[in-house]
């Protein structure tokens, strides 16, 4: 089955500086990989998302990058702010989901 | 985007009895629903898929008489935790979508605690 990797666990930046999350998937047949933002006792919030036939995509602050030959996404967030602060997961799917572990950005005001 | 609903929110229950959560798609017909379970501070794990009108899809390792499941309608799904005990305690959370290739969208969760 399909397996995601993220990565850092833990992510500190200052704001308004930048934040990069990696994720890698093992499944060369995915071919939907969302990003989801989760805040405390909350269920996950889709922030963005990008299919296999788009190499990139930007929505204002946020932008994701796939690269399928090597099979791994990013998140690219900019100009962080202290809201962003949460924990955000990446995920592969062809039918279901499967989601990597997540990473916990803290955004220091 | 589309809004789904889960309930309780909230539920603490004694060892032994069963739970409930329903999750409910408020303005779309959700053909698939599936159910996760968070522990604190780590990811979504997929505990079953379910489609409107069939048996659930049941992940590896996750016993599906003591997680009954049930997709009766386009709207509803709800998963029963039979004779729960204190390990069931988790965050459940619901998703649904559309269609086999469309977004997914989550629930807001159902903290379960059992004493």
């Amino acid at each position: 089955g399909e397996n995601v990797e993220q990565h850092p666990s833990t992510l500190s930046v200052q704001e308004g500086d930048s934040a990069v999350i990696k994720c890698t998937y093992s499944d060369s047949a995915s071919n939907y990989f969302p990003w989801y933002k989760q805040e405390l006792g909350k269920g996950p919030q889709l922030i963005i998302d990008i299919r296999s036939n788009v190499g990139e995509k930007k929505d204002q602050r946020i932008a994701v990058t796939l690269n399928k030959t090597a099979k791994h996404f990013s998140l690219h967030i900019t100009e962080t702010q202290p809201e962003d602060s949460a924990v955000y997961f990446c995920a592969a799917s062809i039918i279901d989901m499967r989601f990597g572990a997540g990473t916990r950005l803290t955004v220091k005001p | 985007g589309a809004v789904v609903s889960q309930h309780p929110s909230r539920v603490i229950c004694k060892s032994g009895t069963s739970v409930k959560i329903e999750c409910r798609s408020l303005d779309f017909q959700a053909t698939t629903m599936f159910w996760y379970r968070q522990f604190p501070k780590k990811s979504l794990m997929l505990m079953a898929t379910s489609n409107e009108g069939s048996k659930a899809t049941y992940e590896q390792g996750v016993e599906k008489d003591k997680f009954l499941i049930n997709h009766a309608s386009l709207t509803l799904s709800t998963l029963t935790v039979t004779s729960a005990h204190p390990e069931d305690s988790s965050f459940y959370i619901c998703s649904a979508r559309d269609g086999p290739h469309a977004e997914q969208f989550f629930g807001p969760g159902t903290r379960l605690t059992v004493l």
